[in-house]
């Protein structure tokens, strides 16, 4: 059981728009701890997507962008390409495992 | 570009040692924090736990009777012993810079590639 919860799957088709959520706790994400996302294509290690609830990296497209509120975070890609099938995974640290970090359980998008 | 290159043994007897080493390249190790991160086939990310590059650690509480992580500045290497192993243990290593609660390093913002570790006898 994952200390931040985030829906199994999550499917749309190109062009359209979905979000993943991230579901936490007064202890992490409601506790003031920024979240992060990452991307893990097939095969391949985690990259990061969003960092510090909203900010991209240099190469992450405009498409994708982040949110934060109470004790939750989400996720949003708009504009879905057939590239963004990938298992996306949240990420943040908890007061009450004395600042460990910890990441939801990943969320499998699939494009139809 | 920060590399970061994983490598051990690939396959460790049930209740011996899991050792691993992450070199870093194009950069270096100073003023940052490492992290290992593991992923059992087909599941999710389990942060193990991250070493500051002077040496202070902090492990995840369910690993923190196996887990030891160790760094090297002269060889810009990060190592990770994990003892006791079960096949609970079996997953996909990652080396990542970062992941640690502190402003500007609480993300991983380079990874290795990963190298896979099975339990077995």
């Amino acid at each position: 059981q994952s200390v931040l919860t985030q829906p199994p799957s999550v499917s749309g088709a190109p062009g359209q728009r979905v979000t993943i959520s991230c579901t936490g706790s007064s202890s992490n994400i409601g506790a003031g701890y920024d979240v992060h996302w990452y991307q893990q294509l097939p095969g391949t290690a985690p990259k990061l997507l969003i960092y510090g609830n909203s900010n991209r990296p240099s190469g992450v497209p405009d498409r994708f962008s982040g949110s934060k509120s109470g004790t939750s975070a989400s996720l949003a890609i708009s504009g879905l390409q057939p590239e963004d099938e990938a298992d996306y995974y949240c990420q943040s640290y908890d007061s009450s495992l004395s600042g460990s970090g910890v990441f939801g359980g990943g969320t499998k998008l699939t494009v139809l | 570009q920060v590399q970061l290159q994983e490598s051990g043994p690939g396959l460790v007897k049930p209740s011996e040692t899991l050792s691993l080493i992450c070199t870093v390249s194009g950069g270096s190790i100073s003023h940052y924090y490492w992290s290992w991160i593991r992923q059992p086939p087909g599941k999710g990310l389990e942060w193990i736990g991250y070493i500051y590059h002077r040496g202070s650690t902090k492990y995840n509480p369910s690993l923190k009777r196996q887990v030891t992580i160790s760094v090297d500045t002269s060889k810009n290497q990060i190592s990770l012993r994990l003892t006791s192993v079960t096949a609970a243990d079996t997953a996909v290593y990652y080396c990542v810079r970062g992941v640690a609660p502190y402003s500007g390093y609480d993300r991983g913002d380079y990874w290795g590639q990963g190298t896979l570790v099975t339990v077995s006898s």
